[in-house]
């Protein structure tokens, strides 16, 4: 079993619709999570991070974190066609520290 | 904000000869940087982490003579790809995190990434 799994899509979706994306991961000693945007032959930005369960929420993203199920998930409202991207979710065990990314993914959002 | 600025952005190169793919952070100071590979359709593969004025750890199955790591400042990383074949053709991102690690709005800055081709 992977260590991090992510369905790689891909995922379309119609303009103005909510998104989710999900990760699971094996590892319990996971404590920080993050969800990175990977645009075609970009590197990855960051969009959020968490560290305990529950939701964290930034303007149109919402991550949310379920530790007990070892599943996390990013939420997209009002999605736009620039949100059409490879979304990789993160985690590590330690702060700053090695990240284990899943394959990503990608997502086109229709006009 | 934070930047990591990597260079080149594509080479393509003969079977046999090394390559260098520079990392520098811009506007702090990088005391950790990390080199990963990523494959079409493929998540980031961390090859390395290094430490700046240190030997860097290669992660298993990574050769260490194939793929050379210099992080000889704060500033600057390289990754060195010797006697490059095919099989090595990959798109190449750089990370790195700052001195001041008490910020964590971006626990991990990325380079643009370098796309490799050998032929």
């Amino acid at each position: 079993q992977k260590e991090v799994e992510q369905d790689p899509g891909p995922l379309s979706v119609p303009e103005g619709a909510i998104v989710s994306l999900n990760c699971t991961y094996s590892n319990s000693a996971f404590q920080y999570f993050m969800w990175y945007r990977q645009y075609s032959r970009k590197g990855p930005e960051l969009l959020m991070y968490t560290y305990s369960s529950g939701n964290k929420e930034d303007g149109r993203f919402t991550a949310q974190v379920d530790k007990s199920s070892k599943y996390i998930s990013l939420f997209i409202r009002d999605s736009q066609p620039s949100d059409s991207a490879t979304y990789l979710c993160a985690m590590s065990v330690v702060r700053d520290d090695k990240i284990i990314f899943g394959k990503g993914t990608r997502l086109h959002i229709l006009p | 904000g934070a930047v990591v600025s990597q260079h080149p952005s594509r080479v393509i190169c003969k079977s046999g000869t090394s390559v260098k793919i520079e990392c520098r952070s811009l506007d702090f100071q990088a005391t950790t940087m990390f080199w990963y590979r990523q494959f079409p359709k493929q998540s980031l593969m961390l090859m390395a982490t290094s430490n700046e004025g240190s030997k860097a750890t290669y992660e298993q199955g990574v050769e260490k003579d194939k793929f050379l790591i210099n992080h000889a400042s704060l500033t600057l990383s390289t990754l060195t790809v010797t006697s490059a074949h095919p099989e090595d053709s990959s798109f190449y991102i750089c990370s790195a995190i700052g001195r001041d690690g008490s910020s964590y709005n971006s626990p991990l800055h990325f380079g643009n990434g370098t796309r490799l081709t050998v032929t």
